[in-house]
């Protein structure tokens, strides 16, 4: 069973709007996680990265929450853009002490409108 | 810098025939990954290596190999293709993981464009 659990599997926004991604995860024990940026046809872009101790990471129009009592993290995009339509993964690292082990979701695919 | 680029990008082959994959980095990165990616499905690691001449296997290793002679290359072979492994194959790189202490993002890896290799 995957690790790392992401939703909706798709979704459709209008240029403009809001949207939320979100992740569930149960890898433990946890050291990070990251929020990649996938353009169609290319290798995925880090976006953000947050520790445990870390709950809040902006890149520009991107934030990323992350509840590490819950084991969930979110993904939200501001105001989007043409350029936002891509598919974004949540990824887990595995402990700090370990060689760097990556769990990947299956990604979001997000498609931004006119 | 080029970053990770990978050769190459498209590949068509038959059952039972052989092929390399290139994955070549100029960061100076000790490790470096492969993974395949499906449709539905989170990034899978295939092989790995932590350093010139080591590799190691990783969650799907069946089928593959590889070789790390020169710390910039990592090379995937496919010594006798199957339709199962049809798929997107990304090579990646990394410094060491797990020294960045209160710098993570010291551990991120940075990803090729990929290739796109259907086996008939």
């Amino acid at each position: 069973k995957n690790q790392v659990e992401q939703s909706p599997q798709s979704l459709i926004i209008l240029e403009g709007k809001n949207c939320t991604l979100q992740c569930n995860y149960t890898v433990s024990p946890f050291s990070n996680l990251r929020w990649y940026k996938q353009d169609t046809g290319r290798g995925p872009v880090s976006l953000t990265i947050m520790t445990f101790s870390e709950n809040t990471k902006s890149n520009g129009r991107y934030t990323a929450t992350l509840d590490a009592d819950t084991k969930q993290s979110s993904l939200h995009i501001t105001a989007s853009q043409l350029s936002d339509s891509a598919s974004y993964i949540c990824v887990v690292s595995e402990r700090a002490d370990s060689w760097g082990k990556l769990q990947f979701g299956a990604g979001t695919q997000v498609v931004v409108t006119p | 810098n080029a970053g990770v680029t990978q050769t190459p990008k498209f590949r068509v082959l038959k059952t039972g025939q052989s092929m390399t994959l290139l994955c070549a980095q100029d960061m100076n990165h000790e490790y470096m990954y492969w993974y395949r990616q499906d449709p539905g499905m989170g990034l899978r690691l295939i092989h790995y290596s932590v350093g010139e001449g080591t590799t190691a296997k990783g969650e799907v290793p069946d089928g593959y190999n590889v070789s790390r002679l020169k710390k910039q290359n990592f090379l995937l072979g496919l010594e006798s293709a199957a339709p199962s492994q049809t798929s997107v194959y990304f090579c990646a790189s990394s410094y060491r993981p797990g020294t960045s202490g209160s710098r993570p993002s010291a551990d991120t890896q940075y990803f090729g464009p990929g290739t796109r290799l259907t086996v008939l």
